[in-house]
């Protein structure tokens, strides 16, 4: 059981708009801690995607935007492309575990 | 480039004991704080251990509180992870990776190295 709740799985089409939560708790999330999103492609190491809840490392497209409200926080995917299949992770801070929390992932299927 | 490269794991008994490291080049490696993260065959990422950029400071997931140890030599430019006591809940692969401050977002990650506990 994550600390952090993701969907198992989303799809979309490719040129869709597809959205992955990520629900916490007031300890992690909600006492405004930043959530970060990595995304890893099969058999290959996480990258980072997103951090400090919407900023993007240089290189990522703008296509990968985040939003946080509350104790939630979602990546948004536009133009959805065949290349984007991959399990996405979302990460933050928890203060009563002292330590970095994780989601237990979601796997996005381009159909 | 920025690189970070984990040492082979390997197959250990239970309650045996392994010594991981991850060597880092490209960057100021004592600048930044480093942390492992694992993930178990078919599972997700779960959060094992960070150590900030001067080594004076650990954090460990319950899970291997007292039995794992992290630490980090900035004049070798490498961080390590002493297993010990270990189970077969351990076995996955592990990854080593950079942050720029204790428990911020991980932006260079390792290609990963597998454990197992059999």
């Amino acid at each position: 059981q994550s600390v952090l709740t993701q969907p198992p799985s989303v799809s979309g089409a490719p040129g869709q708009v597809v959205t992955i939560s990520c629900t916490g708790s007031g300890s992690n999330i909600g006492a405004g801690y930043d959530v970060h999103w990595y995304q890893q492609l099969p058999g290959t190491a996480p990258k980072l995607l997103l951090y400090g809840n919407m900023d993007r490392p240089s290189g990522v497209p703008e296509r990968f935007y985040g939003s946080q409200s509350g104790t939630s926080a979602s990546l948004h995917i536009s133009g959805l492309q065949v290349e984007d299949e991959a399990d996405y992770y979302c990460q933050s801070y928890d203060r009563t575990l002292s330590g970095a929390v994780f989601g237990g992932g979601t796997k996005l299927t381009v159909l | 480039e920025v690189q970070l490269l984990e040492s082979a794991g390997g197959l250990v008994q239970p309650g045996g004991s392994l010594r991981l490291s991850c060597a880092a080049s490209g960057f100021n490696f004592n600048v930044y704080a480093m942390t492992w993260v694992r993930q178990a065959p078919g599972k997700g990422l779960e959060w094992v251990s960070t150590i900030n950029n001067g080594g004076g400071i650990t954090y460990y997931a319950d899970s291997v509180k007292g039995r794992f140890t992290i630490s980090r030599d900035n004049s070798k430019n490498t961080l390590y992870l002493q297993m010990s006591s270990l189970r077969a809940e351990d076995t996955a692969v592990y990854y080593c990776a950079k942050s720029f401050t204790i428990f911020n977002a991980m932006d260079v990650w390792g290609q990963g190295t597998t454990v197992t506990v059999s």
